[in-house]
């Protein structure tokens, strides 16, 4: 069965200290991996899509990478208001497997 | 901008009683999904509807509950008899497409069911 595995489970950032976080998948037949955010109480919001090994999408602070296996999401100078949980997931058959995702903190 | 909308906000209700979560998805989407998340743990896959029917369902999904698109614009999650386990919350989402034609499931806010 496709499984996604993210870490850390949770991260502890300064305001400006940049990391990584990380998504494993095993998935017979890759058709795309994506990234949320998930506020507390809210349900997921969508940030980015990507498909092919090499690619990379960018969103203001955010920047995802995709490999064959894994998937980097990239935080530069994190904010506070940054804070918050990151789910990365991938399609099943009419469906979105999500990880159990990386709470980020970031303090000022 | 369009959005998910999803009622009550919370509920709180006694075991064995039936609750009935309703949602509007947004109008033009065509795939509808109802997830749940157990406070603390992760989002998962509980049924996708196309077509006014279930497309797929998880193993979750068993006999108590049900979904439906009664009219043009809301989808409803029935859970005939609630158990203490059943306490989440309960997302609600839309999307264009499905499975690698998703692009991006739109979530509502939630709907927090309390089981006593």
């Amino acid at each position: 069965e496709d499984q996604v595995t993210q870490s850390p489970e949770a991260l502890r950032l300064q305001e400006g200290e940049s990391s990584s976080l990380n998504c494993s998948y095993t998935v017979s037949g890759l058709r795309g991996l994506f990234w949320y955010r998930q506020d507390p109480g809210k349900g997921p919001e969508f940030l980015f899509t990507l498909y092919s090994a090499g690619e990379e999408k960018e969103k203001e602070r955010l920047k995802a990478t995709l490999t064959k296996k894994e998937s980097f999401l990239h935080i530069t100078a994190p904010k506070p208001e940054d804070s918050a949980t990151y789910l990365c997931a991938v399609p099943g058959y009419n469906k979105l497997i999500f990880g159990a995702g990386t709470r980020l903190a970031v303090h000022p | 901008e369009p959005e998910v909308t999803q009622t009550p906000s919370h509920q709180v209700t006694q075991m064995g009683q039936e609750v009935i979560l309703r949602c509007v998805p947004i109008s033009n989407h065509l795939y509808f999904y109802w997830y749940r998340q157990i406070l603390g743990q992760k989002v998962e896959f509980l049924v996708s509807f196309y077509n006014n029917e279930i497309s797929e369902k998880s193993e979750i999904f068993d006999d108590q509950f049900s979904v439906e698109r009664p009219d043009g614009s809301n989808f409803t999650l029935k859970i005939r008899s609630t158990k203490l386990e059943d306490s989440a919350m309960y997302f609600c989402a839309s999307s264009v497409g499905a499975g690698a034609n998703t692009g991006e499931l739109f979530f509502g806010e939630g709907s927090r069911l309390t089981v006593l």
